[in-house]
């Protein structure tokens, strides 16, 4: 059973484009959403991550979007660039347990 | 700061062999986790220590598999006798006390043939 899903499970934007990438949840006890970045060969590092009391959360060009309602969050990077080709996990937390559960990934390439 | 050290970074047995990958967490970092992500899936949890302390093992998947934490510091994690299924990525991530900081390690590439 998938606790955390995430689409699409591959993209591919233009140098400048946004591209946007999706997850949605079901267990409401988690309270914390990061999202991780893997470069090939590299482990998944956080990259920007939000609490459910706050909507969006913007660090440089990485914006998450996040509607507790719903339970769906998405991750935004603006004006992207060659660079940020690479995995990205959506994942979430609990504060009754901390091991970390992830999505799937989505693997991202940004084109010159 | 050193990060989390993961060694092997790759490792090709037979089916039936046994394999050993360890990790080096952060010096200080009381909590030490493993992950595992197979054929492009996503990445699941296997194990938490605290110390030397196994807090949660419930993603170990059988009993072929066996992590240690010596005295708290390094982690090993064998697989004894391997099968095909159990080629993929092994992570090691470690944290400090608190919420938030967990780093992750390169990982460890298993190919099970």
């Amino acid at each position: 059973q998938q606790q955390v899903k995430q689409s699409p499970q591959s993209l591919i934007v233009q140098k400048g484009g946004i591209p946007i990438i999706n997850c949605a949840y079901e267990n409401t006890a988690f309270d914390y959403f990061p999202w991780y970045q893997q470069f090939p060969g590299k482990g998944p590092a956080l990259l920007i991550a939000i609490r459910p009391d706050v909507s969006e959360k913007k660090e440089g060009r990485f914006t998450i979007s996040f509607n507790k309602s719903a339970k769906q969050f998405s991750l935004h990077i603006m004006d992207s660039q060659p660079g940020d080709s690479a995995t990205y996990f959506c994942a979430a937390r609990g504060t009754s347990y901390d091991k970390v559960i992830f999505g799937p990934g989505t693997s991202l390439s940004v084109i010159p | 700061e050193a990060g989390v050290t993961q060694f092997p970074s790759h490792s090709v047995i037979e089916k039936g062999q046994t394999v050993t990958l360890r990790c080096d967490p952060i010096s200080g970092h009381d909590n030490l986790y493993w992950y595992r992500r197979v054929m492009g899936k996503e990445i699941k949890f296997l194990l938490h220590f605290v110390k030397e302390s196994k807090q949660d093992e419930s993603g170990m998947p059988n009993n072929r598999f066996l992590a240690e934490r010596t005295g708290g510091t390094y982690s090993t994690l064998k697989v004894q006798p391997a099968e095909l299924e159990d080629s993929g990525v092994y992570f090691c991530a470690s944290r400090q006390r608190g919420p938030d900081g967990y780093t992750f390690g390169s990982g460890t590439r298993l190919t099970v043939v």
